[in-house]
Formats: C-alpha cells, sequence, structure tokens
C-alpha cells in the first residue's frame, strides 16, 4: 500500500525550461513534505520541504507547491539546467517518512 | 564534516551467510533509520529507531533485525540473507521525526547468490 505515489517514472525536459514534477499522497495524517534528489552512487539529498500549513515554499530555482485538498504536491524547477538531471523522491513525514517510486529527471542541453 | 557513513559500500554474499551492515553518524540525531531501494519500488522502510534502546518495524523488515546501543551506530543484520533481499541499502538520521529533513548515507549495494 503505497502512501506516496509519483506516477511519472521519468521526465525529460529541455535546458532552460521548467520542469514540474508531481506527486500524490493517501495519508491525510502527513504534515511535512520533503522531496529529495538522488544521484547515481550516492545517498538521496534533501533538496526542499513544505509544511502542512503552507501551500508553496521557494528556494532559488526550486518551489514546491502543496494541494491539501487534492493530496497533491509539485516540484518546479525554473530555469532547468543539465546539473538538475537526477532521480528525485517525494516524500512525506508523520512519525515515519514514506517515499515515493521516484522520478528520473533528464534535462537535455 | 556532519554526515552518515555506512560500510561496506558493496557487498556480494552467499545465502545464508550472517552479514551486517554498519550504520554511524556524527550529528547527534535522535532518529535513524534504515531503507532499501528497488526499482518501481522507491524507498522503503525496514526498520527505525528514535532514540538509543528504542527500534521498531518498518514496513518491510522481514529477514533484518537492527539493534541501537549507541546513539551514533545503528547497524542492520541480515541473520540468514536470501536472494530477495539483494537491494541498495540506504541508512538515514534525523533530528527528530517533526518538520526535519533526513540526511542519508551513501548506500550499501548488496548482493546475494
Amino acid at each position: 500500500d503505497q502512501q506516496v505515489k509519483q506516477n511519472s517514472p521519468s521526465l525529460s525536459v529541455q535546458e532552460g525550461r521548467i520542469s514540474i514534477l508531481n506527486c500524490d499522497y493517501t495519508n491525510s495524517m502527513f504534515d511535512y513534505f520533503l522531496w529529495y534528489k538522488k544521484y547515481p552512487a550516492e545517498g538521496p539529498t534533501f533538496l526542499i520541504s513544505i509544511s502542512s500549513i503552507k501551500d508553496k515554499n521557494e528556494d532559488g530555482r526550486f518551489t514546491v507547491f502543496l494541494n491539501k485538498s487534492a493530496k497533491h504536491l509539485s516540484l518546479h524547477i525554473v530555469p532547468s539546467q543539465p546539473g538538475d538531471s537526477a532521480v528525485y523522491f517525494c516524500a512525506a513525514r508523520d512519525n515515519d517518512m514514506r517515499f515515493g517510486a521516484g522520478t528520473r529527471l533528464t534535462v537535455k542541453p | 564534516e556532519a554526515q552518515v557513513t555506512q560500510n561496506p559500500r558493496y557487498l556480494i554474499t552467499v545465502t545464508g551467510k550472517k552479514l551486517t551492515v554498519t550504520c554511524s553518524q556524527n550529528m547527534n540525531h535522535e532518529y535513524m533509520s534504515w531503507y532499501r531501494q528497488d526499482p518501481g519500488l522507491g524507498l522503503r522502510q525496514i526498520y527505525y529507531s528514535m532514540n538509543v534502546e528504542v527500534t521498531d518495524k518498518g514496513d518491510v523488515p522481514e529477514g533484518y533485525k537492527v539493534s541501537r546501543k549507541e546513539k551514533r551506530n545503528f547497524p542492520l543484520i541480515l541473520e540468514s540473507p536470501s536472494p530477495n533481499q539483494t537491494s541498495l541499502y540506504f541508512c538515514a538520521s534525523s533530528l527528530g521525526t517533526v518538520d526535519t529533513e533526513a540526511f542519508f548515507g551513501q548506500g550499501t549495494r548488496l548482493t546475494v547468490v
């Protein structure tokens, strides 16, 4: 029973354009949401987070949007750069942290 | 440097031969956990620990054991590994369980033949 779902296994965008990665969750008890980025042969690294009391959080080129009524969050990367190519995991916390299956983003020069 | 250190990075073993993957963090974090990453399934939690001597099962605990005798260490033990435990394993730590991000080790790729 996957409580956090990333339905797109992969996404390809052109350098300079916007990347939008999506995530859905089922557990309404989740109160904190995070995005992690993972390069090959490395552990996931924290990218950006959002509390359930907010609907948007921005950090440089990265913005996370939360729609609690739809149980949906998204990560926007603008402008996308080739170095952003990685696997992105969405995660949600209550007492534990649950992860989605990940989306592989490829940014083409 | 703040980090989570796992050892070994790579391990090939045979079915039934007990093994331990070590995990150590230097951030004085109370919360530590183990995950396995499999294609199409993302990161699934195996066990977690909220503090010393406190451990609990995650989503996929079968075939694994853990211990938390000291705050900094959280080893993962496979008493009798089987091929379906072939996976990429990550240890993580965080300050707590609320409003905090987790820091991950670099991973241990385990192959059981």
